[in-house]
C-alpha cells in the first residue's frame, strides 16, 4: 500500500552500529506503529504513538527508540544493534476509531551481523 | 494481557480444496477480529474484520470467518483455494487499548 512507505527497504548492518528505520504516510492517521515479525512469533509491537506527543512502549522495546517527528513521520531507532534484532520490521498506522484496520507498509528487512 | 492462538503452523493443500484455520482469542470483553493475509514478499492485508453485527463476516477474495463468542474463537474459511492463496495468515484481534495483537500466523501452500 503506496500510502505507507517505509526506508530503507533492506539493511545489513554490524553489530554496535545505530540504525533508524523510517515510515511516512499519507493516509491522514493520527495513530502509528511499529511491529518485529519473526519466523513462528507472528508480529509483536515495539512501540506506538497516538499522536505527536504520545509515546507509548509496546511488549518489546528494549533495544529500541522512537521519534514521532510530525503526524505523518514514525521513526524507529536502534542505537546499538545486536545480532537478535534481525527481523522484518512493519510499520503501521490507523485512524482513531474503533473498528478500524492497521495499514501496513511494505517492511524492513534488518539483517544484524 | 490477551493473547492469540492460531492452531497450524504449516497448512498444504489442493487447489480446489476448502480451507478452515483456527484462531482463537482471551479477551473476554469487546474485541475487534482481524484476518490479515502475507503474500510472499509483501506486506499485510486486511482480509476481513469483526466489530459487531453479523458473527459471519465476508471478506475478499472469497473468504469468510465465523465470530463465536462463547468458543473465544474466529475461524478463517474459504470453500474453494486457488493457487494464488499461498500466503502467511494472521489472526488479530484488539481490545479496549486500541493495540493489536496477533498470532503466530498459519502458512498455506496451495499446490496447482
Amino acid at each position: 500500500d503506496a500510502d505507507v512507505t517505509q526506508t530503507p527497504r533492506n539493511r545489513i548492518t554490524k553489530t554496535g552500529k545505530r540504525i533508524m528505520l523510517e515510515c511516512s504516510q499519507t493516509k491522514g492517521h493520527d495513530r502509528m506503529y511499529w511491529y518485529r515479525q519473526d519466523p513462528g512469533l507472528g508480529l509483536r509491537l515495539i512501540y506506538y504513538s497516538f499522536d505527536v506527543k504520545d509515546i507509548n512502549k509496546g511488549e518489546i522495546s528494549d533495544g529500541y527508540s522512537v521519534s514521532r517527528q510530525a503526524q505523518a513521520k514514525f521513526s524507529l531507532s536502534l542505537e546499538s544493534a545486536i545480532p537478535n534484532q534481525t527481523a522484518l520490521y512493519f510499520c503501521a498506522t490507523s485512524a482513531g476509531m474503533r473498528g478500524t484496520e492497521q495499514f501496513f507498509g511494505p517492511g524492513t528487512r534488518l539483517t544484524v551481523l | 494481557a490477551q493473547s492469540v492462538s492460531q492452531h497450524n503452523h504449516h497448512v498444504i493443500l489442493s487447489e480446489a480444496a476448502s480451507l478452515e484455520l483456527g484462531c482463537n482469542y482471551s479477551y473476554g470483553g469487546t474485541v475487534n477480529l482481524f484476518w490479515y493475509v502475507q503474500y510472499p514478499g509483501q506486506h499485510l492485508q486486511l482480509l476481513l474484520k469483526y466489530f459487531s453485527g453479523d458473527p459471519l463476516v465476508k471478506g475478499i477474495k472469497g473468504f469468510e470467518a465465523e465470530f463465536i463468542k462463547s468458543k473465544f474463537s474466529f475461524n478463517l474459511r474459504k470453500p474453494s483455494v486457488q493457487w494464488s492463496d499461498t500466503a502467511e495468515y494472521f489472526c488479530a484481534s484488539r481490545s479496549n487499548d486500541y493495540k493489536l495483537s496477533f498470532g503466530a500466523g498459519t502458512t498455506v501452500t496451495v499446490r496447482a
